[in-house]
């Protein structure tokens, strides 16, 4: 059965400092993977995706992810945060034979000036 | 253009009631989704459409939940005879055709049951 890991629950972070959020997820074949954020009140926000080729992946916001098989992992990072990232991030994995996400808990990131 | 829509943004029942959330997709998306979140849990996926046709029901919790879109558009998630527990964030997402396009989400509709 596919599932995903954020072994992080909570993050903090200085203004101005890298980010990395990790992402494990567990599926038999090469999964759909993707990243959405969730600021307070709002919606989920699709940040970037990965599918097939290039295993580093652009997104929104600066946000970049690499795909790496041989870890199972899609970690999510960022050289340099704003204070505007401060937000949850979710890792969602999609099957290629199914239209349905499943989600990771979530990793809530704060950040200081 | 217009995002995913849904309503009501919040839905305070009692016990016992039904309730219909609605969700009014992005125009001329095929595929529709319904999640539930919990506090402090990420999104737990519950049915989906393509077009009219629900293609998957297997997350639904029991025969409480209903989902219908009868038209290919907007979809109406039905929770009879509500219980405390049920209690949660309601999300939909479109798709233009299936998930290698991405999954865009609405606001959610949050369901409160006292």
């Amino acid at each position: 059965a596919q599932s995903v890991t954020q072994p992080d629950i909570h993050i903090t972070v200085s203004e101005g400092a890298s980010l990395e959020l990790r992402c494990n997820y567990s599926y038999g074949a090469t999964p759909y993977l993707f990243w959405y954020v969730q600021s307070p009140g709002q919606g989920l926000q699709l940040l970037l995706k990965y599918f097939s080729g290039d295993t580093l992946v652009q997104g929104i916001k600066g946000f970049e992810a690499e795909f790496k098989r041989s870890q199972s992992s899609f970690n999510l990072r960022k050289p340099s945060v704003h204070w505007s990232d401060a937000a949850e991030y979710f890792c969602a994995v999609g099957a290629r034979n199914t239209d349905k996400l499943i989600f990771g808990t979530g990793t809530r990131l704060q950040v200081f000036p | 253009g217009a995002g995913v829509s849904q309503s009501p943004r919040y839905k305070v029942t009692k016990r016992g009631q039904d309730v219909a959330l609605r969700c009014d997709p992005i125009s001329g998306h095929v595929s529709l989704y319904w999640y539930r979140q919990a506090l402090g849990q990420g999104p737990e996926f519950l049915t989906y459409f393509n077009y009219e046709a629900q293609q998957d029901k297997s997350g639904l919790p029991n025969d409480r939940f209903s989902a219908e879109r009868p038209e290919g558009s907007i979809s109406t998630l039905t929770i009879q005879r509500t219980e405390q527990r049920d209690s949660a964030m309601y999300r939909c997402a479109s798709s233009p055709r299936a998930t290698d396009l991405g999954q865009y989400f609405g606001p959610g509709t949050r369901l409160t049951v006292t």
